[in-house]
């Protein structure tokens, strides 16, 4: 059964300080890893989609980064509106609906 | 079109009572989904249309819970009897082709007393 474990729960960091979240997954044939952030109270909202091994992509702050087991990603001299829950997601592999499969996400806080 | 849109927002009912929550997609958008997130957990799947059939159900997805499409458009997805257990922030969301990119709309959070 495909599975997202996503690290740290939640993560405080000052304004410019700079870290990583992880997505671990298992999955029987990787369609696709996506990020999204959620704002308290408000809907997922798309970050990125990667597909395979070694693929990197960037928005402003954000650099996520995909290996065959694990996705990172990195935030650079965050903000405090950077503070949010990140989430990550696969595409379920074994059927015809490609529906997302997502871990309970990563709850940024950034302090001015 | 400006997104996703979704009917109530907030519903607070009494354990025993019918809710129904309606989603709008993107008007262009064939695919629709629900997903169900607790507090402090990822969204889970619910249900899944392609235009007016419903094709696949989560075993979360009980008896008390249905969904319809009517005409591909918007979808309802209604619960009967309702439980504490059912109080959750309900996600709708749509995509046009096959990328995986989700839009969600701004959720329906229910409480049930």
């Amino acid at each position: 059964e495909d599975q997202v474990t996503q690290s740290p729960e939640a993560l405080r960091l000052q304004e410019g300080e700079s870290s990583s979240l992880n997505c671990s997954y298992t999955v029987s044939g990787l369609r696709g890893l996506f990020w999204y952030r959620q704002d308290p109270g408000k809907g997922p909202e798309f970050l990125f989609t990667l597909y395979s091994a070694g693929e990197e992509k960037e928005k402003e702050r954000l650099k996520a980064t995909l290996t065959k087991k694990e996705s990172f990603l990195h935030i650079t001299a965050p903000k405090p509106e950077d503070s949010a829950t990140y989430l990550c997601a696969v595409r379920d592999y074994g059927g015809a609906t490609n529906k997302l499969i997502f871990g309970t996400g990563t709850l940024l806080a950034v302090q001015p | 079109d400006t997104g996703v849109s979704q009917d109530p927002r907030h519903k607070i009912t009494k354990r025993g009572q019918n809710v129904t929550f309606r989603c709008d997609p993107i008007s262009e958008h064939n695919r629709l989904y629900w997903y169900r997130q607790t507090l402090g957990q990822g969204p889970e799947f619910l249900t899944y249309f392609q235009n007016e059939a419903q094709l696949e159900k989560s075993r979360l997805l009980s008896d008390r819970f249905s969904a319809e499409r009517p005409k591909g458009s918007f979808s309802t997805l209604e619960i009967q009897r309702t439980e504490q257990g059912d109080s959750a922030m309900y996600l709708c969301a749509s995509i046009e082709g096959d990328t995986g990119e989700l839009f969600f709309g701004e959720g329906s959070r229910l409480t049930v007393l």
